[in-house]
């Protein structure tokens, strides 16, 4: 138990659909992030959100569309995907700008896309 | 650009034996350096982290070593246990430039025979 949590862990959707991926900290961070984990390739940042702003977007396709209402959690938004996007989604939170560089992270969603 | 390259993506070791994985990074600024572990159907958990000015740190089984001269760094485990079968990831942020983003290696699998 991480304090990090993510919602679904696993979620099959065909090109046309609309699903949301969501995450939920309980350890009084400022910072959450969106990491994408494709097989046997590094982490790759998406998106940043720091005090509920977001602070960084690593050209990521509009076809990702990520929420944060609060600094508790953080959605990722997802429509018209591509098979290229099936993947390991995972979330992380960090005391932002203060921290030493500790991201906490959640279980992962695993997105099969069709 | 891959600014932090694992270059071996697998090791087997004995149990009881050393462990050695290696990491390079490329990027002079980064100061802060961490090591993940990741088990599967986990997230990435944080393990042991050195900063730039040291050489090296220390935790039970567990020893990071930074050579800043070669951009190097190596993670130690000694000894290696079943339990240590798993995916770890390097990580490097630039923290004396407000830069708390991490950037990944692409993970090493290590498995330990018993």
């Amino acid at each position: 138990e991480t304090g990090v949590t993510q919602t679904p862990r696993h979620l099959v959707m065909g090109m046309t659909n609309k699903k949301s991926l969501k995450c939920e900290q309980h350890l009084g961070h400022n910072a959450m992030y969106w990491y994408k984990q494709s097989a046997k390739k590094p982490l790759e940042l998406m998106f940043v959100y720091n005090f509920k702003e977001q602070t960084e977007n690593n050209s990521v396709p509009s076809r990702f569309s990520p929420e944060c209402p609060n600094s508790s959690h953080l959605f990722l938004h997802l429509h018209t995907l591509q098979p290229e996007d099936s993947a390991l989604y995972l979330c992380a939170s960090s005391q932002g700008s203060l921290n030493t560089g500790e991201l906490f992270f959640g279980e992962g969603s695993r997105l099969t896309v069709l | 650009d891959q600014q932090v390259k694992q270059n071996s993506p697998s090791l087997s070791v004995q149990e009881g034996r050393i462990s050695i994985l290696n990491c390079d990074y490329t990027n002079s600024m980064f100061d802060y350096f961490l090591w993940y572990k990741k088990y599967p159907a986990e997230g990435p958990t944080f393990l042991i982290s050195i900063s730039s000015i040291k050489d090296k740190n220390e935790d039970g089984r567990f020893t990071v070593f930074l050579n800043k001269s070669a951009k190097h760094l190596s993670l130690h485990i000694v000894p290696s246990q079943p339990g240590d079968s798993a995916v770890y990831f390097c990580a490097a942020s630039a923290l004396r430039s407000n830069d708390y983003k991490l950037s990944f290696g692409a993970g090493t699998t290590v498995t330990v025979r018993a």
